[in-house]
């Protein structure tokens, strides 16, 4: 079973749609996050929720709004798509927010916007 | 701005050449510093985690040291194989903001 899963992988849409993206985790982990994957591959850190509750919010524009139902779902809502916005998003987990707590990752969702 | 720099960015080795890669890191605030292994169209994974000043670990062939004053960490990788190609990440989890930084990585391809 895969411990970390994104849905969709592959998601292109146009310019000005709303999409959303989700991520399930059935580790049992108390701390969920968004990155993104960059043009110049760097993974940034966008969103942090620790027990569905927001920790960490970097200067992400507002159109991406993410939603902890439970602790075991991150999904990500992203409003009036922007051509900028194409990147591959990763969701991940960790136990706890701490030090050495390891992130594992789910695979990616390729978003393309035209 | 905190930075995370990884050299090389790439490599490529014959299968059985020993290897190392550097991951440079802020020395101030330093928290924890993470490994991962991320290969071609799956998810990275977790190597080693770090925290105190003089770590190292080991997982089968690969190793990692920790220099928290120096803000430096090293990956070795004896004995390369074709499987352990991949793009080897390293993140620095600083005290003052709690985020993990990652690098760009090293993307290591051993030949046959």
């Amino acid at each position: 079973d895969t411990a970390v899963s994104q849905t969709p992988k592959y998601l292109v849409t146009q310019m000005g749609n709303d999409k959303s993206i989700k991520c399930e985790q059935n580790l049992g982990h108390d701390t969920m996050y968004w990155y993104k994957q960059d043009s110049k591959k760097f993974l940034k850190i966008m969103f942090s929720y620790n027990n569905k509750e927001l920790i960490i919010n970097e200067t992400v524009p507002n159109r991406f709004s993410p939603k902890s139902p439970d602790k075991a779902h991150l999904n990500l809502h992203i409003n009036s798509l922007e051509l900028g916005d194409s990147a591959v998003y990763f969701c991940a987990s960790s136990p706890l927010d701490r030090a050495n707590s390891p992130l594992h990752f789910g695979n990616g969702t390729r978003l393309t916007v035209t | 701005i905190l930075n995370v720099e990884q050299s090389p960015q790439s490599l490529h080795v014959q299968e059985g050449d020993s290897t190392n890669f550097t991951c440079s890191f802020p020395s101030s605030n330093f928290y924890a510093l993470h490994w991962y292994r991320w290969e071609t169209a799956k998810s990275p994974e977790a190597l080693f985690v770090m925290t105190l000043n003089g770590d190292e670990k080991k997982k089968g062939r690969i190793s990692a040291t920790l220099n928290t004053k120096e803000g430096y960490s090293y990956l070795y990788i004896k004995g390369s194989q074709p499987e352990d190609s991949a793009t080897y990440l390293c993140a620095f989890r600083s005290g003052a903001t709690n985020k993990l930084i990652f690098g760009t990585g090293t993307l290591l391809a051993v030949q046959p």
